[in-house]
């Protein structure tokens, strides 16, 4: 199984800052199957980036994923009040898919 | 709009079992992969199941593995997950999510979450 590890725990910027979030894979994902979810308190997760670096339909263009092999990236690239919440990557291109143990936003 | 609406969680004791429904609309249901994702209380997210559009292709976790069974009713537009032999580390928000075509393990919709607990 691929396990993924999500860096830094916790982020704490402001608003109009840049943030750069971090996961890195056990072993090498396949044809970059990673994927990237927003999930805020008390609500389902929201598909952002698949395939890396491909935007899920109706997500602004401040998110953005990459990387490949073993190191992939989620970059937000002026935050906003709402981008406070809990972030997920997901491989799925080995059984089984597994999620990272997420990195949480905090706007100051 | 597409809708996911999972019911069927509740309060059961260690063994005993519970069957939770996904309800679907506004999408062909027939023509997508459909999955369930657990949460435990203040953890991460884990994937339990996927059963493809006609159900022929089923997968399961380890963690669940011979307890549970999905399945599908694609003319009531319906997703199910049968859990037996339930166990207390089986606690958490069980969502409904949809794969999109060519796809298959990305989740680009979820419903709101059943929760269900395993306590004496």
């Amino acid at each position: 199984e691929i396990v993924l590890t999500q860096s830094p725990g916790t982020l704490s910027l402001s608003p109009g800052e840049r943030a750069t979030l971090s996961c890195r894979a056990s072993q090498s994902v396949s044809s970059s199957y990673l994927a990237w979810y927003q999930q805020k308190p008390g609500q389902a997760p929201r598909l952002l980036i698949y395939g890396a670096s491909s935007r899920a339909t109706g997500i602004p263009d401040r998110f953005s994923g990459s990387g490949s092999g073993t190191d992939f990236t989620l970059t937000i690239s002026r935050l906003e009040p709402e981008d406070s919440a809990v972030y997920y990557c997901q491989q799925y291109g080995s059984s089984p898919q597994t999620f990272g143990q997420g990195t949480k936003v905090e706007i100051k | 709009e597409v809708q996911l609406v999972e019911s069927g969680g509740g309060l059961v004791k260690p063994g005993g079992s519970l069957r939770l429904s996904c309800a679907a609309s506004g999408f062909t249901f027939s023509s997508y992969s459909m999955n369930w994702v657990r949460q435990a209380p203040g953890k991460g997210l884990e994937w339990v199941s996927s059963i493809s559009s006609s159900s022929t292709y089923i997968y399961y976790a380890d963690s669940v593995k011979g307890r549970f069974t999905i399945s599908r009713d694609n003319a009531k537009n319906s997703l199910y997950l049968q859990m037996n032999s339930l166990r207390a580390e089986d606690t958490a928000v069980y969502y409904c999510a949809r794969s999109p075509k060519g796809a298959a393990g990305v989740f680009d919709y979820w419903g709101q979450g059943t929760l269900v607990t395993v306590s004496s």
